[in-house]
Parts: C-alpha cells; sequence; structure tokens
C-alpha cells in the first residue's frame, strides 16, 4: 500500500517568510510524529498526535513552530519567519499507534535563504 | 533525561569485514531500543529493535544485544557487503509514565562505507 507522502519535496524560502509543509500518513495510522535532521544537530522529535489526544509539543524549537492535524490524517508543520538555522530535512512518520513501528516519509528539505 | 551516544565515523570496511556499531544510551525506566538505516537517497527505515533487557534483535544479518546493565545496543554483522553501505542511527523511546507516546531520540549517526 501506500506509504508516507511529505510535500512539498524541496522548499527554498527567503528569511522571515513563512513556509507550511505537509504530511500524509498511512491510511489508518493514529500516531504522527514530526522529526527534523539538521547537520549541526542530527536527528530531533518535534511533535507528536495521537488520535483526539492533545499533541506532545515538546520537542518544537520556539514559537515560531506549529503543527496541526485535521480530521486524524493529514497534518501540516508551519514554520513563521523562517530563519536560516531553520533549513533542515523535515521527516514526518506514522504508526499504527504509539510505541508500535514508526514509518517514515522521504522527508521535505527546507532551505532558507 | 533521555539520550543515545554512538560512535562517531565513518566507518570505512572492506567487503566481508566484521562490524560493530557502538550505541549507549541514558534513560529512566525501560526504553524500547532500535536501530535505523538510511540508504543513500532513500528514507529511514527500521532495521531492528529490541524491547527488554536481553532481547535480540536482528534483520538481514544485522544483530544488536539489549544490555541492560552496560546500557548498551551494539549493531554488529558478521560480513558486510557493498549495499550496506548507509548511515545507521541507534534510537530509542522511552517508556512508563507520560513518556509512552512512542516518539524516537536518536543518536548523531554513523555512516558506514563498505568498499569492494
Amino acid at each position: 500500500g501506500a506509504g508516507v507522502s511529505q510535500s512539498p519535496s524541496n522548499k527554498v524560502t527567503e528569511k522571515g517568510k513563512d513556509v507550511e509543509l505537509r504530511c500524509d500518513p498511512i491510511s489508518g495510522h493514529t500516531a504522527l510524529y514530526w522529526y527534523r535532521q539538521s547537520l549541526g544537530q542530527g536527528l530531533e522529535f518535534l511533535i507528536y498526535f495521537q488520535g483526539n489526544s492533545a499533541p506532545d509539543k515538546s520537542g518544537l524549537p520556539s514559537d515560531r513552530f506549529s503543527a496541526e492535524r485535521t480530521g486524524g490524517s493529514v497534518s501540516t508543520l508551519t514554520i513563521q519567519r523562517t530563519q536560516q538555522e531553520d533549513s533542515a530535512v523535515y521527516l514526518c512518520a506514522s504508526s499504527l499507534r504509539e510505541t508500535y513501528e514508526q514509518y517514515f516519509g522521504p522527508g521535505t528539505r527546507l532551505t532558507v535563504t | 533525561g533521555n539520550s543515545v551516544t554512538q560512535m562517531e565515523g565513518p566507518v570505512t570496511l572492506s567487503e566481508e569485514a566484521f562490524l560493530t556499531i557502538n550505541c549507549t544510551y541514558t534513560a529512566t525506566g525501560y526504553p524500547s531500543l532500535f536501530w535505523y538505516v538510511q540508504y543513500p537517497g532513500e528514507g529511514l527505515q527500521l532495521l531492528l529493535k529490541a524491547t527488554k533487557a536481553d532481547d535480540k534483535g536482528s534483520n538481514k544479518g544485522f544483530e544488536a544485544t539489549y544490555r541492560k546493565e552496560t546500557t548498551s545496543f551494539h549493531l554488529e554483522k558478521g560480513s558486510v557487503q557493498v549495499s550496506d553501505s548507509a548511515v545507521y542511527f541507534c534510537a530509542l523511546t522511552p517508556r512508563g509514565g507520560s513518556s509512552n507516546t512512542g516518539k524516537l531520540i536518536f543518536g548523531q549517526g554513523t555512516t558506514l562505507q563498505v568498499k569492494p
């Protein structure tokens, strides 16, 4: 079946602009995670959604970052007033439920100029 | 807090050599442990996992044993192939209390290059 998809695959934006990154999880997966992969920080957890529960936002690096998950499916990660240090690959993963195997999408490479 | 430390790379081996990539962790409670692999141009994939002490995870000839006494989860393979060239990430999922979200905490990654 279809895996986790993310769009766009690449995004170049100017410093100060807002960006939206999209994640389509595997159908039926109730848990959804966002991670960031950057040269300086490695792979970092950002945010977690599980069903209708309040999301775990403990990994978001600043209040410029936010995410939502509509209808328990598609998720959007929004970065406001982008900075150069936001340049990274943003990965989305989904799993049947928490603690089950996570399946990763191909990522969105964000470059802030 | 929870953290994962793995040996720095790159690791360069000849085909059929023995591979060890060291991984140690710090965690409260009893985490689940994972190795993920990222092949060139591909996404992260789960390679193997272990959920409790003394468990051995294995897949594609790779093995790792959950050692609680040494807080380690070293990755080994007896005979590497060129196709094993990739970046390998050790990771844990905290468990217990409010930590049962399944979020992964990753090590820095180790690049393996296997030469023919």
